[in-house]
């Protein structure tokens, strides 16, 4: 119940095509989704963030799509760039004050070919 | 502003060798935290330290200890490295309201 799913696990993705990563979760205490992007070599950082009380969020090329009911959440990214190539995690936690309580997928493996 | 920094970025042991990774934040966070990153498993959280004085287990703690030094440094030991031990490690903390982690670049260790 406290297993983040992600699919899927790597993607090529044409230069100006859609991005599209899939995660669900059993968890219906989970109250606070974050999306991070790990490039090669660097730590994960901070992409875009959301909570249950919307259905999407969306900052430039990146949207957040939220499903409550069926506890599904996805990363869209929109006129895909080689410079997006990277590994994304979506995560879930129960409150966003401690990572003590951040679940994160088994990540994905995203190339643009220009 | 150097965020997270650790060290060392690249370490190789044998099995049954001990080690010390380094962490240290400029952020004045006060919870920190030890991530081990392997292929298709995400990242899992081995220990944590909420506070300075404090350090909690995760999810994959066995074979690990931690010190929370001050505020600033969090420490990761391995006191006798073994295979399965080969990961990538990150420390992080967190901003005290965004709720968002700060990571560093990661340490990658081999046990051989």
């Amino acid at each position: 119940q406290q297993q983040v799913k992600q699919s899927p696990q790597s993607l090529i993705v044409q230069k100006g095509g859609i991005s599209i990563i899939n995660c669900a979760y059993e968890n219906t205490a989970f109250d606070y989704f974050p999306w991070y992007q790990q490039f090669p070599g660097k730590g994960p950082a901070l992409l875009i963030a959301i909570r249950p009380d919307v259905s999407e969020k969306k900052e430039g090329r990146f949207t957040i799509s939220f499903n409550k009911s069926a506890k599904q959440f996805s990363l869209h990214i929109m006129d895909s760039q080689p410079g997006d190539s990277a590994t994304y995690f979506c995560a879930a936690s129960m409150g966003e004050s401690s990572a003590s309580k951040i679940i994160f997928g088994s990540g994905t493996r995203l190339s643009i070919r220009p | 502003n150097a965020g997270v920094t650790q060290t060392p970025k690249f370490q190789v042991l044998k099995t049954g060798q001990s080690m010390t990774l380094q962490c240290a934040q400029d952020m004045n966070h006060n919870s920190m935290y030890w991530y081990r990153q392997d292929p298709g498993m995400g990242l899992r959280l081995i220990y944590y330290s909420a506070s300075e004085g404090t350090t909690d287990k995760g999810e994959v703690p066995n074979g690990y200890n931690v010190s929370r030094l001050n505020k600033r440094e969090f420490s990761l030991r391995l006191e006798s490295a073994a295979p399965s031990q080969t990961s990538v490690y990150f420390c992080a903390s967190i901003g005290p309201n965004t709720g968002e982690l700060f990571f560093g670049e990661g340490s990658r260790l081999t046990v051989l």
